[in-house]
């Protein structure tokens, strides 16, 4: 089992939609989340970090963490086309002192249609 | 404050050559990390720097190596260069050890022929 896993896409939405982001992790105790965006060509830009359970708001851009179920989401309200792009989510695994090290999805491929 | 730089932007060598990236961090971050990313292998985590000591290593050959200096900036050498190799690679800054936020660099683009 991938440590952390998020499904590849493409994940189509009309532009003004919700897109919604999903990525579940295998570590339990995992204390840091991160979501990037990473234009086609370009590399990942941080979008939101998040550390406790609920919901952590940043403009259109919303986190979920929930630690029980081991799923961390991003929501993306009123969706541009701007918004298309691969969104990365990274994890830092518990229990590894100085060793830790982000544990990185392979993405979600979003379009957003015009 | 200015972000992340990584030269060259674009390299071109051949299959035996050997390569030198340079990667200056965000000013007043510390950990210095490098990843490789092919299309399909998503983030390949190389080696993390801090405080000129390499803390945390992943699963790659001797051939790729790394170094950082007392002004945190830092290098990454490849040798005996395979076609494989080619990626883009980037390096990521961070305040502390990995744990905190990492903000990426623009990458280098290396080809191998």
């Amino acid at each position: 089992q991938k440590e952390v896993e998020q499904n590849s896409g493409p994940l189509s939405v009309p532009e003004g939609a919700i897109a919604s982001l999903n990525c579940t992790y295998s570590d339990r105790g995992s204390q840091s989340f991160f979501w990037y965006r990473q234009y086609s060509g370009k590399s990942p830009e941080l979008i939101m970090s998040i550390y406790s359970n609920g919901d952590k708001e940043d403009g259109r851009f919303t986190a979920q963490l929930n630690k029980a179920s081991q799923y961390v989401s991003l929501l993306i309200r009123d969706s541009q086309p701007s918004d298309s792009a691969t969104y990365l989510c990274a994890v830092i695994p518990p229990n590894a002192g100085n060793n830790r090290k982000l544990i990185w999805g392979l993405g979600t491929s979003l379009a957003v249609n015009p | 404050k200015a972000g992340v730089t990584q030269t060259p932007r674009y390299l071109i060598k051949t299959r035996g050559q050997q390569v030198t990236l340079s990667c200056s961090p965000i000013s007043g971050h510390r950990s210095v990390s490098w990843y490789q990313q092919t299309p399909g292998q998503g983030l390949q985590f190389l080696f993390e720097y801090f405080s000129e000591t390499q803390r945390n290593k992943g699963n790659f050959p001797g051939r790729f190596s790394g170094r950082q200096f007392s002004n945190s900036r830092s290098e990454m050498n490849v040798s005996t260069l395979e076609l494989g190799d080619s990626a883009l690679y980037l390096c990521a800054s961070s305040l502390g050890l990995a744990g905190v936020a990492q903000y990426f660099g623009p990458g280098t683009r290396l080809t191998v022929t």
